[in-house]
């Protein structure tokens, strides 16, 4: 596609529910980003896949976040026993190789905790 | 600690009046610094970015910005700004061989009034 794309672009869950949230990045790029950003805040780094694995996941806050990218295409942010604090619009980037560090957004899935 | 301080939370200009947002960071060794933009509905972009050379960097719509790493900062300019240049603008920063994990400062609201 022209663009990432991400899905679903809303998401309302109750606390302690498992969530999962896709990013389909620039075709040809072969890193993706995951961001998360909460309300009136800048975007805070979570993980970086450069191909299928993941090159730096020092952002995931615990381990009730978890993100894969098989193919070294879709990736998918999985997020277990969700809690409030977890409400946030959840970011996803793709760019070409490094060293670029041009990050092409997409529009964000915006997760809410009841 | 790694971070970025953006001075102004909320800037409110007229048309045609100048501009300059405030970009400091902390980060050790070399560092490539970014400025990105959402405007209203849309999502992050690239406005700007260093990595060497010229100080002064030139970017999309007329806008600058200028490293001067003696202070650690990385300003963002426009001489004479537009309506539609309303939006959310976010100053990030990382390490010359780490382009993919952005710090981000917490973002200045721009309006701008016709």
């Amino acid at each position: 596609g022209a663009g990432v794309s991400q899905t679903p672009s809303n998401k309302v869950t109750e606390k302690g529910k498992y969530v999962e949230l896709r990013c389909d990045p620039i075709s040809g790029h072969t890193a993706l980003y995951w961001y998360r950003q909460s309300l009136g805040q800048g975007p805070e780094f979570l993980i970086y896949f450069q191909g299928t694995g993941a090159a730096d996941d020092s952002g995931l806050p615990n381990d009730r976040f978890f993100a894969v990218r098989p193919e070294g295409s879709v990736s998918t942010l999985k997020i277990q026993r969700t809690e409030r604090g977890d409400s946030a619009v959840y970011l996803c980037a793709s760019s070409l190789t490094s060293p670029t560090g041009e990050l092409f957004f997409g529009e964000g899935s915006r997760l809410t905790v009841l | 600690a790694q971070s970025v301080s953006q001075h102004n939370h909320h800037v409110i200009l007229s048309e045609a009046a100048s501009l300059e947002l405030g970009c400091n960071y902390s980060y050790g060794g070399t560092v490539n610094l970014f400025w990105y933009v959402q405007y209203p509905g849309q999502h992050l972009q690239l406005l700007l970015k260093y990595f060497s050379g010229d100080p002064l960097v030139k970017g999309i719509k007329g806008f600058e910005a200028e490293f001067i790493k003696s202070k650690f900062s990385f300003n963002l300019r426009k001489p004479s700004v537009q309506w539609s240049d309303t939006a959310e603008y976010f100053c990030a920063v990382t390490g010359s061989g780490n382009t993919g994990k952005l710090i981000f400062g917490q973002g200045t609201t721009l309006q701008v009034k016709p």
